[in-house]
């Protein structure tokens, strides 16, 4: 069985750092994409950024201050986040994507996020 | 604004076909394929249809996806109580070099 568990959530100060972390099992991690997303308190859901391969892919809302890595012999995706803003409060997932960007297979529970002073 | 445009509610009896539109352009929908998720109160998301129009094991044959063009659909054939949820369409974009989402569609059912 698949399981995607966040952790690394929590309160922090505008312009501080976080790094979430997305242990993953029931699955070879290293073979899929993963991918990160997010949820503001009563919005929608946004994408934030995708690792494939050795490529990777953000939102602009985040391009230059998060960054999304992996470590395969952990089985666990990261995303560090830096410059935090009020605007990046929100639950955030991590998605194992199904191959050839047919969609997300699988969702972790999420680690909020809140960003305040 | 999002990339791909639902709308915001959708309604249906028990005895009723619901669907749920999703909008996009030449360089999302109509160049990838569409997945679709419900979320129920609470709870995380969960794929419900891939590739336009196929459904994981476990998902209920009252549920259907369908693409033409820049736009696509879920159709959800007599919902269930237990369907009362956010559901949200994705696809990725070869312009934004992402992954884009609609806004959302809650449904109640009647």
């Amino acid at each position: 069985e698949v399981q995607l568990l966040e952790s690394g959530g929590g309160l922090v100060q505008p312009g501080g750092s976080l790094r979430l972390s997305c242990a993953a099992s029931g699955f070879t991690f290293s073979s899929y994409a993963m991918t990160w997303v997010r949820q503001a308190p009563g919005k929608g859901l946004e994408w934030v950024s995708t690792l494939s391969g050795g490529s990777t892919y953000y939102a602009d809302s985040v391009k230059g201050r998060f960054t999304i890595s992996r470590d395969n012999s952990k089985n666990t995706l990261y995303l560090q986040m830096t410059s935090l803003r009020a605007d990046d409060t929100a639950l955030y997932y991590c998605a194992k994507e199904a191959p050839i960007l047919s969609g997300f297979e699988s969702w972790g529970q999420g680690t909020l996020v809140t960003v305040s002073s | 604004q999002s990339a791909l445009t639902q709308p915001p509610s959708a309604s249906g009896t028990p005895g009723q076909r619901v669907t749920i539109s999703c909008s996009g352009s030449s360089s999302n929908i109509g160049t990838n394929t569409v997945s679709w998720y419900q979320q129920l109160p609470g709870t995380a998301p969960k794929v419900l249809i891939y590739s336009n129009s196929q459904r994981p094991s476990g998902v209920p044959d009252r549920f259907s996806g369908s693409k033409s063009g820049t736009s696509a659909s879920l159709a959800i054939s007599g919902p269930q109580s237990e369907d009362e949820a956010d559901y949200y369409c994705a696809t990725w974009d070869d312009s934004l070099d992402g992954w884009v989402f609609g806004g959302g569609t809650k449904l109640t059912v009647l």
